[in-house]
C-alpha cells in the first residue's frame, strides 16, 4: 500500500479566487489520480496525471479551470481556478499502487467557496 | 464498457444483525473489483479486492465479498454489524487496462443500537 498526504485537509475560499491542493506519496507511482466529490455524490475522475506527461482530463474537466504538476514520482498539485460555489467539494488524489488496479487514496481536501 | 451499480443507496440494519451491500457490475474484459469505505470526513479505504483469484474474498474489519461470474455482482457483507460500520461503501471496477476505477453510486450504511 501507499501512505497519501493532501494539503490544506480544509479551506474556505472567495469566489473568483484559485487555490492549489498538494499530493504527497511516501513511496515513487508512476499514476497518480485526482478525484472530486460534490456533496453526497460519489467519486468523479477529474485527470490522471503521469510524470512526464501532460494530465489527462476526463470528459467535463479542462487544464484551463484544473491545472495539474506532477513533477516527480511522490507528487502531484491540482488548481482550482477562478471559484464558483460550484466548485465546493471534497477533492481527492489517489495512487495506483502494488499492481492489480487497486488505488489508495489521500485524506482529501474539503472546499468551501463563498 | 465497464459501469457499476449499486443497490440502494441507504441501508439500515441493526446492530448485530447481518449487513448486505449489493454491487453489480458490467466490464468487456476481465474485472478487478474493489470495495471501499468512507468514514465521515476522511478519505476511502480500501476494504478488500478480488483480482481473479479466490472468488470468497475476505477483507478488513470482517468484511467479505463473493465475486459471482454469472449474476455479474460482487456483494460485501459482514455477519454482525457493529456501531462504527456506519459509513459510506463504494463499489469499483476496473476501466479496462487503463488504471482507472469506475466507482458506484454509493450505499450509506446506518447502524442502529
Amino acid at each position: 500500500s501507499a501512505v497519501i498526504s493532501q494539503k490544506p485537509s480544509r479551506d474556505i475560499c472567495q469566489r473568483g479566487t484559485s487555490l492549489t491542493i498538494q499530493c504527497q506519496v511516501d513511496s515513487q507511482v508512476t499514476m497518480m489520480f485526482w478525484y472530486r466529490q460534490q456533496p453526497g455524490q460519489s467519486l468523479t475522475l477529474i485527470a490522471t496525471a503521469n510524470q512526464g506527461s501532460e494530465a489527462t482530463y476526463e470528459s467535463g474537466f479542462v487544464i484551463d479551470k484544473f491545472p495539474i504538476s506532477r513533477p516527480n514520482l511522490t507528487f502531484s498539485t491540482l488548481t482550482v481556478s477562478n471559484m464558483s460555489p460550484e466548485d465546493s467539494s471534497i477533492y481527492l488524489c489517489s495512487v495506483n499502487s502494488g499492481g492489480n488496479y487497486e488505488q489508495y487514496f489521500g485524506p482529501g481536501t474539503r472546499l468551501t467557496v463563498t | 464498457a465497464q459501469s457499476v451499480t449499486q443497490l440502494g443507496s441507504h441501508v439500515s440494519v441493526s446492530e448485530g444483525a447481518l449487513v448486505l451491500l449489493r454491487c453489480n457490475y458490467s466490464s468487456s474484459v476481465p474485472p478487478y473489483l474493489f470495495w471501499y469505505v468512507q468514514y465521515p470526513n476522511q478519505g476511502l479505504q480500501l476494504l478488500l479486492k478480488y483480482t481473479s483469484a479466490a472468488t470468497l474474498v475476505k477483507g478488513i474489519n470482517g468484511f467479505e465479498a463473493e465475486f459471482k461470474k454469472s449474476e455479474t455482482s460482487f456483494h460485501l457483507t459482514k455477519p454482525s454489524a457493529h456501531m462504527s460500520d456506519a459509513a459510506e461503501y463504494f463499489c469499483a471496477v476496473n476501466a479496462g487496462n487503463t488504471g482507472k476505477l469506475i466507482f458506484g453510486q454509493g450505499t450509506t450504511l446506518q447502524v442502529k443500537p
